[in-house]
């Protein structure tokens, strides 16, 4: 059974504070992996597909960067602000016939 | 553009009853439809997906059962609902083999009483 992981699980932080999270998953067979915001009573957001060893990916304040050699990612929010409060899922992508998600990090940016 | 339609938004049903719940997409032509599930403080469960008409996967065993009679519909029932069968589902989309985002609907919150 493939194992996605994320830390921490839960996260509070001050407005314009900078924060990372992890996603950690097998670095065998990999083949691509997600990153989503899910907002309250939203649908899940793609924000990053990473395929490539050291990528790095960026978007605004947010960036992501891929080490499929030890099997984790990093999700950095540069100077969050309350808009950013949400869940904040990676998914492991079984060529496209499943995505595994981790059980997600929830952040809250306190104004 | 494409799009993704999902309901009911809200459903609450007796233990026992029949469940159907309706996923179309619009915009997209053979997409990979999912449905999945977030039971209360846990993340998404893969229930099932499909890649083509008539062409279901299951990933775990359970009270449910997905069809896809079209391409762009991908339908979840049960026969005779659990009260475990609570939770939010979601419905998704993506094309290609992988490496491409998947879409999600809006969601449907059951609950079974």
């Amino acid at each position: 059974i493939l194992n996605v992981e994320q830390s921490p699980q839960s996260l509070h932080v001050q407005e314009g504070d900078s924060t990372n999270f992890t996603c950690s998953f097998p670095s065998s067979n990999f083949y691509a992996l997600h990153w989503y915001r899910w907002e309250t009573a939203k649908s899940p957001e793609a924000l990053f597909v990473m395929t490539l060893n050291g990528d790095e990916k960026k978007k605004g304040r947010i960036s992501a960067t891929l080490n499929t050699k030890e099997g984790y990612s990093y999700l950095y929010i540069k100077g969050s602000q309350p808009e950013d409060s949400a869940t904040y899922l990676c998914a492991w992508d079984n060529y496209g016939q499943n995505f595994v998600f981790g059980p997600g990090t929830r952040l809250s940016v306190l104004p | 553009s494409q799009t993704i339609h999902q309901w009911p938004a809200t459903l609450v049903q007796p233990v026992g009853s029949p469940l159907s719940l309706e996923c179309t997409v619009e915009g997209t032509s053979n997409p990979n439809l999912y449905w999945y599930r977030q039971a209360a403080g846990r993340g998404l469960q893969l229930l099932f997906y499909s890649v083509g008409i008539g062409q279901i996967s299951s990933e775990v065993p359970q009270n449910l059962s997905a069809s896809r009679p079209q391409d762009r519909q991908f339908i979840l029932s049960s026969k005779k609902l659990l009260l475990s069968d609570s939770g939010f589902y979601l419905c998704a989309w993506s094309v290609g083999t992988g490496g491409t985002e998947a879409f999600f609907g809006q969601g449907t919150r059951l609950t079974v009483v």
